[in-house]
Parts: C-alpha cells; structure tokens; sequence
C-alpha cells in the first residue's frame, strides 16, 4: 500500500541554524500539507500546497518557514532560523485532490520528524 | 478552535466494540467528519469519514445522527492494538485542513 514517507526520523539542531525536512508523497497525489505536533499538544496545520503554490497557510507559518517541491517527488519544509519553541514533530501529509470529492480528499500522513532544536 | 467535542478518554475490554462518541452541533451541511488515531507519536492514521449516511470499512464503522449533530465511531473487536489518541475532525471541502481537537484516549485492556 502507497504511504507518505519522511526524513530523517529526528533531527537535532542549534538554534538559529537552517534545518530542511523531506517528505515524499504519495506518488499520484497532488496536494501536499504539513502539520506539527508540539510535544503533549495537539495536531497544527501549517500549510498546504498545490501546483507548486502555496494554497493555505496557519498564523504558524511565518516568513521563517517555506516549502518547495523541487522535484517529481520530494516536498521540504524549511525552517530558516530555528527557535527553542520550534522543537516538534513535523507531519507531512497528501491527498489525491482537495476540495472536491471527499473520497479523494482524505488526507495520509507520514510518521513525522521529531525536531529538537537546543 | 477544533469545533469537535469528545469525552478525553475512554475504556475498553479486548474483543468488546468500543464506541467513541463526538460532539459536531455546529456542523455545517458541505462539512464532512473524518476520523484519524494516533498511535504514540506517530502520524494520524485515517480511519473512515462520512457526510449524512452511516459508513463502513475494514477498519470501523461510522454513524451519524439524523441531524448530523453527532457521530460515533464504532471499533466492533477492539484490540490492544487499538489502544490510541483518536481524532473526531471536520472538513470543509473549500478549505484543505484538518482541524484536530485533543481527541479521545482509548485504552484497550486485556
């Protein structure tokens, strides 16, 4: 079965350094979202993104953060200058269209990079 | 703001159905409800979603009221495996986000 993959599992950075983590989607799908858990707290959409656009994004998402695809498969987060309090774990999701047709709108998760930002 | 009620946790004996309960009074009619688990930290897991009628998959079974105020999601053989946060969220299909509340805790004993 097709499942969203992401890397690395954890990653442990500095304060104020760049950190990427990769999502690869599932391969027929066409829009892509990333969510963050902070630890004990609940699930938080960050963005979504659609034809090499953003098409929503959270008041989480500040000029710090951006996405990419910048190939056929993968899809990043950026995080340009990491905070204490950007320590998470970091979802990407898919789904095969949005807004549409609700069978096709279901959204898959990837199991998540853990982010320790010290 | 999750827009979901659903009790914080909830008990249940291995092989008994459990029935988790969610709270949608303000739902509106292009909404659909969707459920997700989350087991530890790991990513939500989708689990069924339905718009007005009741619906079933491999994994569980959906029902909604007639006034769609309310669902319940229904675990029929519940396993430790099913032992998880889960996730009672709506979906705007002219939005693209899942908003999740704090969800309900299942425990599934022996």
């Amino acid at each position: 079965e097709p499942e969203v993959t992401q890397t690395p599992s954890h990653q442990v950075t500095q304060m104020g350094q760049e950190v990427i983590l990769r999502c690869v989607p599932i391969s027929n799908h066409l829009y892509f979202y990333w969510y963050r858990q902070i630890l004990g707290q609940k699930v938080e959409f960050l963005v979504s993104f659609y034809n090499n656009e953003i098409s929503e994004k959270s008041e989480i998402f500040d000029d710090q953060f951006s996405v990419e695809r910048p190939d056929g498969s993968n899809f990043t987060l950026k995080i340009r200058s990491t905070k204490l309090e950007d320590s998470a774990m970091y979802f990407c999701a898919s789904s095969e269209v949005s807004g549409r047709v609700a069978e096709r709108d279901t959204q898959y998760f990837g199991p998540g990079t853990r982010l320790t930002v010290l | 703001d999750a827009k979901t009620t659903q009790p914080p946790s909830m008990d249940c004996a291995e092989g008994r159905a459990a029935n988790l309960p969610c709270n949608h009074s303000t739902i509106s009619g292009n909404e659909y409800v969707y459920w997700y688990r989350q087991i530890h930290s790991q990513g939500p897991q989708y689990i069924i979603h339905g718009l007005k009628n009741n619906e079933t998959n491999e994994m569980a079974s959906l029902i909604i009221t007639e006034d769609r105020k309310s669902s319940t999601l229904i675990l029929p053989h519940a396993t430790l495996r099913d032992t998880a946060v889960y996730y009672c969220t709506r979906y705007y299909t002219g939005f693209q986000k899942l908003v999740f509340g704090t969800g309900t805790r299942l425990l599934v004993s022996p």
